[in-house]
């Protein structure tokens, strides 16, 4: 079974660009969640959804947005792209709604310039 | 508002020494609570977790222990190895209504010296 594959694995943008990262979670996930990841600051949590519909956000600007496909891939899309913007994007896949293992990506890393 | 504090952020032990991490959780609400472990430009992958109606667990040298009144659980590694040198995660799940999202510590670099 193929695990959840994200796309680009890296990237570079410069400031005021807008960036789009793919997530295509492991068959049959219906739950897709993305974290930023940076040095310090842990894994912190952007948003969750769960067939197609956005279910949770975290504490993030509007410049940060996301959708899920019909066939459970997500896209994130970063807007205005600030140099503190710069981190690994993790997106997440599990089973179901409930609580339970999260499976991650490698991750998508954007460096601002 | 919703926190996980996650200490120490580095931790250094002797290869067969055991190693404990601790967290702090402020959400009475979280009832779910998974640790993490990121090898150096790996992905993060589970290695326990504990529902909170369970006060330990235990998978061969890893040991998870909850404590609900106090809000705090931690991460037990027995008989180190070289191997589980890496970053370790907590998160305590919040939720309501069948969502949940997952508020992640800051992490904790745990070095195993041979």
């Amino acid at each position: 079974k193929a695990g959840v594959t994200q796309t680009p694995r890296y990237l570079i943008k410069t400031r005021g660009q807008q960036v789009t990262l793919s997530c295509s979670p492991i068959s049959g996930h219906r739950s897709v969640s993305w974290y930023q990841q940076t040095p310090g600051q842990g894994l912190q949590f952007l948003f969750e959804y769960f067939s197609e519909t956005q279910r949770n956000k975290g504490n993030f600007p509007g410049r940060f947005s996301g959708r899920q496909f019909s066939n459970s891939r997500s896209e994130m899309n970063v807007s205005t792209l600030e140099l503190g913007d710069s981190a690994l994007y993790l997106c997440a896949s599990k089973t179901t709604g409930q609580a339970g293992e999260l499976f991650f990506g490698e991750g998508s890393r954007l460096t601002v310039l | 508002g919703e926190n996980v504090e996650q200490h120490p952020s580095t931790l250094s032990v002797q290869e067969g020494d055991s190693a404990v991490i601790k967290c702090t959780y402020s959400d009475s609400a979280s009832n779910y609570f998974p640790w993490y472990k990121q090898e150096l430009g790996k992905r993060p992958q589970l290695i326990i977790d504990i529902r909170s109606n369970v006060g330990e667990k235990k998978d061969q040298r890893i040991a998870v222990t909850l404590n609900k009144t106090a809000k705090h659980f931690s991460l037990h590694i027995t008989e180190t190895q070289p191997e589980d040198s890496a970053v370790y995660f907590c998160a305590a799940s919040q939720g309501t209504s069948g969502t949940y999202k997952y508020i992640f510590g800051t992490g904790t670099r745990l070095k195993v010296l041979a």
